[in-house]
């Protein structure tokens, strides 16, 4: 199946600090990527869509402001997770389509202290 | 997308078959079904996908019952490494949206 690279796989960062997430579609083109987070022994919740040469859409409750997307090729789209916080601790999870399938990235295990 | 039921967690002796059942009883006709699975600290991974005749590829069978309102996803001979938590996705075919998980199962394969 088609690939989605996302890296890196785990961080950790001071309070404050800025932290971006890559993912990128390996063999095929996406002009639409989604990032999803995931607590513990939690489902996962979708945060945004990214939209290559356009901006992103947020799901309700997603400050956009501090989740910067920017989706600046059509295989490459990244995360910014601006001033983190520990709330923000969590596992991060992008996606991308091809055809009438979803793929996704490994993950980004984000841990603010 | 349609809602879907799905049992909390399930339980599979290695090799032995492994039955996910999922119902799906709002489904419309352009909806699929879908089925995800992520191992802990991982990503989700497609499994297998149909619309209304049963599926089989190199992971699973998927079989869809002829009204479309439920589903069984099979694991034909568990491993150890199929332990996971199974998510049963319905909505239409199109990797131009968003995919919305619910709990899923957790299926534990016990050696």
């Amino acid at each position: 199946g088609a690939v989605v690279s996302q890296h890196p796989s785990r961080v950790i960062c001071k309070s404050g600090t800025s932290v971006k997430i890559e993912c990128r579609s390996l063999d095929f083109q996406a002009t639409t990527m989604f990032w999803y987070r995931q607590f513990p022994k939690q489902s996962l919740m979708l945060m945004a869509t990214s939209n290559e040469g356009s901006k992103a859409t947020y799901e309700q409750g997603v400050e956009k402001d501090k989740f910067l997307i920017n989706h600046a090729s059509l295989t490459l789209s990244t995360l910014t997770v601006t001033s983190a916080h520990p709330e923000d601790s969590s596992f991060y999870i992008c996606s991308a389509g091809q055809g009438e399938k979803l793929f996704f990235g490994s993950g980004t295990q984000l841990s603010v202290l | 997308d349609a809602k879907t039921t799905q049992p909390t967690s399930m339980d599979c002796a290695e090799g032995r078959a492994a039955n996910l059942p999922c119902n799906h009883s709002t489904i419309s006709g352009n909806e699929y079904v879908y089925w995800y699975r992520q191992i802990h600290s991982q990503g989700p991974q497609y499994i297998i996908h149909g619309l209304k005749n049963n599926e089989t590829n190199e992971m699973a069978s998927l079989i869809i019952t002829e009204d479309r309102k439920s589903s069984t996803l099979i694991l034909p001979h568990a491993t150890l490494r199929d332990t996971a938590v199974y998510y049963c996705i319905v909505r239409v075919a199109t990797g131009r949206r968003a995919l919305t998980f619910g709990s899923g199962t957790r299926l534990q394969v016990q050696p």
